[in-house]
């Protein structure tokens, strides 16, 4: 089946380590992104990816960092400069990067909670 | 003023009855706008997307869209418990250069009352 896979589905991360949060997509979508979601707020923007080995800074990047070294995949790690993490994260992908009509495809998210 | 303001409800509604959601942006120069529904704990899930003036159909959903004011809004027909949701406004912007970006709202809460 053709989707969006993010892993693990609940993190919990100590104070002063780094955590990754995996995407993978099989659905051959140029464009991937990452939002973080917290309660009773709208998708924020923290990184995007147009294309193989570029990536651009989103509205939230500070205490984040990204790679994208193959097309299908997109981590992200939430690095101890992020002062408060908890939230739910979610990667989506298009098949390219937001035009005037593209459509946003999401994964299933993970929850970020600090110890 | 935020970029894509939405209220937050909860907007409540016996089954069977119009939800009315709706949405208001900044950017006049927006050409791309989409509903996506949210379960609670689950991730978005586009439900319909519009891109010109007026109405836009599709099953118990219909899109509204207005420009000129600035306004795109959601109509639910004969609304289901099922279709308790959170409902996101997202608005396609210019982002910096020559780039766009998505631009959501906080989203509205539905609950249909059975």
């Amino acid at each position: 089946d053709g989707g969006i896979t993010q892993s693990p589905k609940y993190l919990f991360r100590k104070e002063g380590q780094n955590v990754t949060l995996s995407c993978e997509q099989n659905l051959n979508h140029d464009a991937m992104y990452w939002y973080r979601q917290d309660p009773g707020q709208g998708l924020r923007l923290i990184y995007y990816s147009q294309i193989v080995n570029d990536f651009q800074k989103g509205d939230i990047a500070e205490g984040y960092s990204v790679s994208r070294e193959k097309k299908e995949s997109f981590p992200l790690t939430v690095t101890s400069a992020q002062k408060n993490p908890t939230a739910f994260y979610l990667c989506a992908s298009s098949p390219q990067h937001q035009g005037t009509s593209e459509k946003l495809f999401f994964g299933s998210g993970t929850q970020l909670s600090v110890l | 003023q935020k970029e894509v303001e939405q209220n937050s409800g909860p907007l409540s509604v016996p089954e069977g009855a119009i939800a009315s959601l709706n949405c208001t942006y900044s950017d006049r120069v927006s050409q791309s706008f989409f509903w996506y529904r949210q379960y609670s704990g689950k991730s978005p899930e586009l439900i319909m997307s519009i891109y010109s003036n007026g109405d836009k159909e599709d099953g118990r959903f219909t899109a509204q869209l207005n420009k000129a004011s600035q306004y795109v809004s959601l109509l639910i027909r004969d609304s289901q418990p099922s279709d308790s949701a959170t409902y996101l406004c997202a608005v396609n912007m210019r982002g910096g250069g020559a780039t766009n970006k998505l631009i959501f709202g906080t989203g509205t809460l539905l609950a249909v009352q059975p």
